[in-house]
């Protein structure tokens, strides 16, 4: 069975500080990929980043960075600089790569305090 | 690209009628997936279609509850009837390969 947990329901950063926001995740397939989604206020779902089991370096777009630790089965979000325009819900996700189908954490709320 | 279209953007209907969730992928995609989300439950898959056909629909949480694909570039998602448990944000989403899915705004049902 795949499971995703994100432990942090809501976060607090000051802005222009760095924040990293949680996600391990259980899976036993052994090829599968780890992507990060935010939802502001008004609902839609953005793609941030992704992170492909097997791939070497941690993956970077722009301020966002994945902070991947296969061992530890976790893949933890980590914006730089955050900014007012920051503030909304993460989403861990995780998929295997045998299918096509999405696995998603309860998400963390995250506030960026000016 | 005008990305993954849904309609309508809110609904409101009263319990026991019926409601119709429309969703236009991104050109060229060939998986399309439906979506539900709520407070309690998060981000529930219901169905997903691989080149028209559903793959999975496991997630469909009752027989109120079909999908359908009549072609590549439109799929609807049918309540009938509508209850009050159903009040959700119904996601739209259309992929091809990697990374990522690519999700339409999101149709805010409402069953009063």
């Amino acid at each position: 069975a795949q499971k995703i947990t994100q432990t942090q329901p809501g976060m607090f950063v000051q802005e222009k500080e760095a924040v990293t926001l949680d996600c391990t995740y259980d899976t036993s397939d052994p090829s599968y990929g780890l992507f990060w989604y935010k939802q502001p206020s008004s609902g839609e779902m953005i793609f941030l980043i992704y992170q492909g089991s097997y791939d070497q370096q941690n993956a970077t777009e722009g301020r966002y960075s994945l902070n991947f630790q296969k061992a530890r089965k976790s893949a933890n979000l980590v914006i730089s600089a955050s900014q007012l325009g920051d503030s909304a819900m993460y989403f861990c996700a995780m998929s295997p790569h045998t299918g096509n189908q999405f696995y998603f954490g309860t998400g963390t709320s995250l506030t960026v305090i000016p | 690209d005008a990305g993954v279209i849904q309609s309508p953007r809110h609904e409101v209907t009263e319990m026991g009628q019926e409601v119709t969730l429309r969703c236009k992928p991104i050109s060229g995609h060939d998986y399309l997936f439906w979506y539900r989300q709520t407070m309690m439950r998060g981000l529930e898959l219901l169905i997903y279609f691989n080149n028209n056909v559903p793959i999975d629909d496991s997630g469909m949480p009752e027989d109120r509850f079909s999908a359908k694909m009549p072609n590549a570039s439109f799929s609807t998602l049918k309540i009938q009837p509508s209850e009050p448990r159903d009040s959700a944000v119904y996601f739209c989403a259309s992929s091809f390969g990697r990374p990522g899915y690519t999700f339409g705004s999101g149709t805010r049902l409402t069953v009063v």
